[in-house]
């Protein structure tokens, strides 16, 4: 049982760049969310998702765009990397609602230079 | 609005002492809380959760967090620090109202430090 799935690991950009981190959970959750986590921030999220076709925007959204075309994966894409978006990126799954408690992948560690 | 303050951004506790990690939220209705804690270069692990039930909660590895209404408080506790305890803990509550399905609020985080 993987879990969720974060890919990559770790990842340097250029200003200016695009990418895309990816997220996959093979739990059959409905919801997954992103969070950022800054130093002495917490984790701060930027979009999440109750289900395939439904996406919206969190505390943080600019700057970042998502798509929920299938129930086990949530892409987040950068669309134009700043320096401000340096951050370690998680990706978190829930069977239902908040009430089971997210489960977290191992994260992605972004560097924008 | 659901807020989360976690008072003390690092706690230092000797090996066998007693750890007391604090956490007060904010809440217009009956909260669902929770304990997150993260070890180095890795993601959050549920440690325990709150959802109305028993206000006395126990989770893994020996800790336990009490609700308490009167102070809106969540604090996490365990007896006897380990070495492993040594990471950081994150308190959390589910946000509720209209566009807020599926989404928790953290506090800002405690680095526990244990010393031999």
């Amino acid at each position: 049982n993987a879990g969720v799935t974060q890919t990559p690991k770790f990842q340097v950009l250029k200003t200016g760049q695009s990418m895309t981190l990816q997220c996959a959970q093979d739990m059959n959750h409905e919801y997954m969310s992103w969070y950022r986590q800054d130093p002495g921030m917490g984790l701060r999220l930027i979009h999440y998702s109750v289900g395939a076709g439904i996406t919206d925007q969190g505390e943080v959204p600019n700057g970042y765009n998502v798509s929920r075309s299938t129930t086990e994966d949530f892409p987040l894409r950068l669309l134009s990397a700043a320096p401000s978006q340096t951050s370690v990126y998680f990706c978190a799954s829930s069977y239902s609602e908040t009430y089971y408690g997210y489960t977290f992948g191992s994260g992605t560690r972004l560097t924008v230079v | 609005a659901q807020s989360v303050t976690q008072l003390g951004s690092h706690v230092s506790v000797s090996e066998g002492a007693l750890v007391l990690l604090r956490c007060n939220y904010s809440s217009s209705v009956p909260p669902y809380l929770f304990w997150y804690v993260q070890y180095p270069n890795q993601g959050l692990q549920l440690l325990l959760k709150y959802t109305s039930a028993a206000t006395l909660v126990k989770g893994i590895n020996g800790f336990e967090a009490e609700f308490k209404k009167s102070e809106t408080s969540f604090h996490l506790t365990k007896p006897s620090a380990h070495m492993s305890d040594a990471a950081e803990y994150f308190c959390a509550v589910r946000a509720v109202g209209s566009g807020n399905t599926g989404k928790l609020i953290f506090g800002q985080g405690t680095t526990l430090q244990v010393k031999p």
